[in-house]
């Protein structure tokens, strides 16, 4: 099955640097998705990628996929305290009944400082 | 309306107690899931209902059973659960199932405690 492994698991930065998180897939990706919890709640889509070498951009956020490496990663430039959650990436793997469900990585936990 | 509305949004309940969590979305979405999350772990998926039917089940214990009783309600009964079930229940929505669809409309969540 699928394994998404992040890094790190947790990231402490000061308020207005910029930061990277990284994720890495056991298999091929056809597409990995970025997610946003806040903690104890729900998930916000960030963004989704679908092809190698594809980059996408949201305010502050870029999330790129490298499809050769089994890699995606994300940018955050000019952190803000609206930016603290836990980074979830989630990408496609089969189901008990065969079918495509979304399987989450391993979580990274940002916390900003002023 | 982007929404999906799960509730309670709290939950205690003994191990012999009969409870349901529900989950109720009007996007038009034909597709619903329920995740389970402990504490400091990724979500996990439990169930996907498509168009009304029961197409995933993650090998779940009996003790969950998931309901669709339309295309914009999704319950989950909860019946002689073990302390360890105690967890956030996680709601989604999607416009069809299946991962390259796109993105999944998550609720706040409901956070159960079992005693």
């Amino acid at each position: 099955s699928q394994e998404l492994e992040q890094s790190p698991q947790s990231l402490i930065v000061q308020e207005g640097k910029n930061l990277t998180i990284n994720c890495t897939s056991s298999k091929t990706l056809y597409g990995l998705y970025w997610y946003k919890q806040k903690y104890g709640e729900g998930l916000i889509f960030l963004m989704m990628l679908q092809k190698g070498g594809e980059e996408k951009s949201h305010e502050k956020i870029t999330a790129k996929l490298d499809e050769k490496k089994q890699q995606s990663s994300l940018h955050i430039t000019a952190s803000q305290p609206s930016h603290a959650g836990i980074y979830l990436c989630g990408a496609a793997d089969i189901s008990n009944f065969g079918n495509e469900k979304l399987t989450f990585g391993t979580g990274t936990r940002l916390t900003i400082i002023p | 309306d982007t929404e999906v509305t799960q509730t309670p949004k709290h939950l205690v309940m003994g191990m012999t107690n009969k409870k349901s969590l529900k989950c109720e979305q009007h996007m038009g979405h034909r597709a619903m899931y329920w995740y389970k999350q402990k504490a400091k772990k990724p979500p996990e998926l439990m169930f996907v209902y498509s168009y009304e039917k029961l197409s995933i089940n993650e090998s779940v214990p009996s003790r969950f059973s998931p309901e669709c009783p339309n295309s914009s309600l999704l319950n989950l009964h909860l019946h002689a659960l073990q302390p360890e079930d105690s967890a956030l229940y996680l709601c989604a929505s999607s416009q069809l199932a299946g991962v390259v669809t796109g993105e999944l409309f998550f609720g706040e969540g409901s956070r159960l405690t079992v005693l």
